[in-house]
């Protein structure tokens, strides 16, 4: 098992460019998160998914859209990148049942100058 | 919405020492409280979790201890080891479906020779 991958693992962008972010898992998770992570600030929840078809909206949202066409993809899409967007994004997945432990992806390092 | 205060930001002890972390939430029907460890250029990585039913759990050096009156919970590492230098974060769930997680910021733990 792979686990949870994302691509690409470091992008640039110039601001007002657009960029999709993928996170793909296999192991048949029905919950899927995409996070950010800045220096002093932890990991804050921008957007999540409870099965395919479904998104809701986390603590900083803004900016940012999701899809989860597929149960093992949650793409997060940046439509008009910004210098505030610079930062490292982690997905995650678990399984809908229990207390269990969510499973994080390598990561991607983005810049937006 | 939940607030998880993480403390201290940075640790730093000698090699065999005890190190303690501490965090405090806001949602007093929060009931799941992991512990992650990061380390550079790295994704979380769980070490331990607790549920709101039972008050201390320990796995080898590692223990976290959780007091639901007072809404705080800490980690415990003795014996400490270089290779336990890392991020480690605190999170707990927060109501509202999705079973999300809120993080601490995170404490910056060194362990010197």
């Amino acid at each position: 098992n792979a686990g949870v991958t994302q691509t690409p693992k470091f992008r640039v962008l110039k601001t007002g460019q657009s960029m999709t972010l993928l996170c793909a898992q296999d192991m048949n998770h029905e919950y899927m998160y995409w996070y950010r992570q800045d220096p002093g600030m932890g990991l804050r929840l921008i957007h999540y998914s409870v099965g395919e078809g479904t998104t809701a909206k986390g603590e900083v949202p803004d900016g940012y859209n999701v899809s989860r066409l597929k149960k093992q993809n949650f793409l997060l899409g940046l439509e008009s990148a910004a210098p505030s967007q610079t930062s490292v994004y982690f997905c995650a997945s678990r399984w809908t049942s229990g207390y269990n432990e969510q499973f994080f992806g390598p990561g991607t390092r983005l810049t937006v100058l | 919405g939940e607030n998880v205060e993480q403390h201290p930001s940075t640790l730093s002890v000698q090699e065999g020492d005890s190190a303690v972390i501490k965090c405090t939430y806001s949602d007093s029907a929060s009931n799941y409280f992991p512990w992650y460890k990061q380390e550079l250029g790295k994704r979380p990585q769980l070490i331990i979790d607790i549920r709101s039913n039972v008050g201390e759990k320990k796995d080898q050096r590692i223990a976290v201890t959780l007091n639901k009156t007072a809404k705080h919970f800490s980690l415990h590492i003795t014996e400490t080891q270089p290779e336990d230098s890392a991020v480690y974060f605190c999170a707990a769930t927060f109501t509202g479906g999705g079973n999300k997680l809120t993080f601490g910021t995170g404490t910056q733990l060194k362990v010197e020779l």
